[in-house]
């Protein structure tokens, strides 16, 4: 069935530094991808999503990028800072609108140390 | 993006009862999901709850033990039937809105089953 992989399962880095998480799929259908960001005792927050027809997005200091023949995409946070520290969910889903069903990596627990 | 509220925000229950998690939703959508995030995974599809008609739950899940109500486009619930410290993790409800890809979750229901 379709599958997500996504690492490191924790990243720690220094306030002000550049952190990237990366993901494959499996399904080759797959069309959207989201991430999403899970504070401790919070639901996930939809931070950034991008579609199959585009290779890049950014928003601030956030950035998704997207191979789609190597089905992998990855985020990209510039100039972290310490309220950055969270779990991090890659996904990616058929999209179709109504049809589409989210499958979730496994998760990566970020820490930027002040 | 639609405001949605979950009740109870936590309970610890003993093993044997059964908990209702209640899913308000503050405009009308048009897809409601149910997730379970067990302590430290990812985020799982319990089952998608259709508006007038009975659930769609996914592969491991079943109604006898989920059972899933969604009398309107506004409010759903789950039920965590005859529970056992397995089932302890937080559920989540989530919606999509229209025909876009954008899914959205709401803020967990932790359940501690004792």
């Amino acid at each position: 069935g379709e599958n997500v992989e996504q690492h490191p399962s924790t990243l720690s880095v220094q306030e002000g530094d550049s952190a990237v998480i990366k993901c494959t799929y499996s399904d080759s259908a797959s069309n959207y991808f989201p991430w999403y960001k899970q504070e401790l005792g919070k639901g996930p927050q939809l931070i950034i999503d991008i579609r199959s027809n585009v290779g890049e997005k950014k928003d601030q200091r956030i950035a998704v990028t997207l191979n789609k023949t190597a089905k992998h995409f990855s985020l990209h946070i510039t100039e972290t800072q310490p309220e950055d520290s969270a779990v991090y969910f890659c996904a990616a889903s058929r999209g179709s609108g109504n049809t589409g069903k989210l499958i979730f990596g496994q998760g990566t627990t970020l820490q930027v140390k002040p | 993006s639609a405001v949605i509220s979950q009740k109870p925000s936590r309970d610890i229950c003993q093993r044997g009862t059964s908990l209702t998690i209640q899913c308000q939703v503050d405009s009308q959508v048009t897809m409601m999901f149910w997730y379970r995030q067990q302590p430290g995974q990812s985020l799982t599809l319990i089952a998608t709850a259709n508006q007038g008609s009975e659930a769609t739950y996914e592969s491991g899940f079943v109604i006898d033990k989920f059972p899933i109500s969604r009398p309107n486009l506004t409010f759903s619930t789950l039920t965590v039937s005859n529970m056992s410290p397995e089932d302890s993790s937080i559920y989540l409800c989530s919606l999509r809105q229209g025909s876009t890809d954008t899914q959205y979750f709401g803020p967990g229901t932790r359940l501690t089953v004792l």
